[in-house]
């Protein structure tokens, strides 16, 4: 049980463009999904809490415009990297907690997606 | 402000031999602790957590962790290293949002390498 997927696993992209990247809770209901950023041999970094129905919370430094996140369903978080730059090249890794969470809850991490932009 | 330091970027050890990955945690309330476990190119597996009651916490894999409060430290611990266990480690503390759910604060991780 506690299954989150990703997809893609990997995307390559031109400068420019947009890449979307979901995030789903497969045997269960997420009321807050989160997204993370991590680089080459380095911790993860938190980007955004996602809670279904209402807008993200980013933290500091991220630019809410740049990383569109969408939590539209209690199953489906997505996010939009928009007008990619070679240095938004990293791996996102979103994770989920289920409906009833609270502080012990556990944090279900999907499988991540390597983002390449030329 | 919640914070984690785990000590030690790499830790090598031989096959059969104990494993002790270190986390200490700063935290202004009873905190709730975690570690993940990262293998390349992959999400994070949680290996166990500790949230009230007991402090010593088995985990998967053999893996297990002991909450000191006094130490303000989490480490991680296994008898007997396999080479499966090679990976990156993640300790963690939680902190509740005002909005339900939980906020993860990471450690820098822990590369544990496992010789012949």
């Amino acid at each position: 049980g506690a299954v989150v997927s990703q997809h893609p696993s990997r995307v390559i992209c031109k400068s420019g463009t947009s890449v979307k990247i979901e995030c789903r809770s497969l045997d269960f209901q997420a009321t807050t999904m989160f997204w993370y950023r991590q680089f080459p041999k380095q911790s993860l970094m938190l980007m955004a809490t996602s809670n279904e129905g209402s807008k993200a919370t980013y933290e500091q430094g991220v630019e809410k415009d740049k990383f569109l996140i969408n939590h539209a369903s209690l199953t489906l978080s997505t996010l939009t990297v928009t007008s990619a730059h070679p240095e938004d090249s990293s791996f996102y890794i979103c994770s989920a907690s289920p409906l009833a969470g609270g502080p012990k809850e556990t944090q279900y991490f999907g499988p991540g997606t390597r983002l390449l932009v030329l | 402000a919640q914070s984690v330091t785990q000590l030690g970027s790499h830790v090598s050890v031989s096959e059969g031999a104990l494993v002790l990955l270190r986390c200490n945690y700063s935290s202004s309330v009873p905190p709730y602790l975690f570690w993940y476990v990262q293998y390349p190119n992959q999400g994070l597996q949680l290996l166990l957590k500790y949230t009230t009651g007991a402090t010593l916490v088995k985990g998967i894999n053999g893996f297990e962790a002991e909450f000191k409060k006094s130490e303000t430290s989490f480490h991680l611990t296994k008898p007997s290293a396999h080479m499966s266990d090679a990976a990156e480690y993640f300790c963690a503390v939680s902190e509740a949002l005002t909005g339900g759910g939980n906020k993860l604060t990471f450690g820098t991780g822990t590369q544990l390498k496992v010789e012949l």
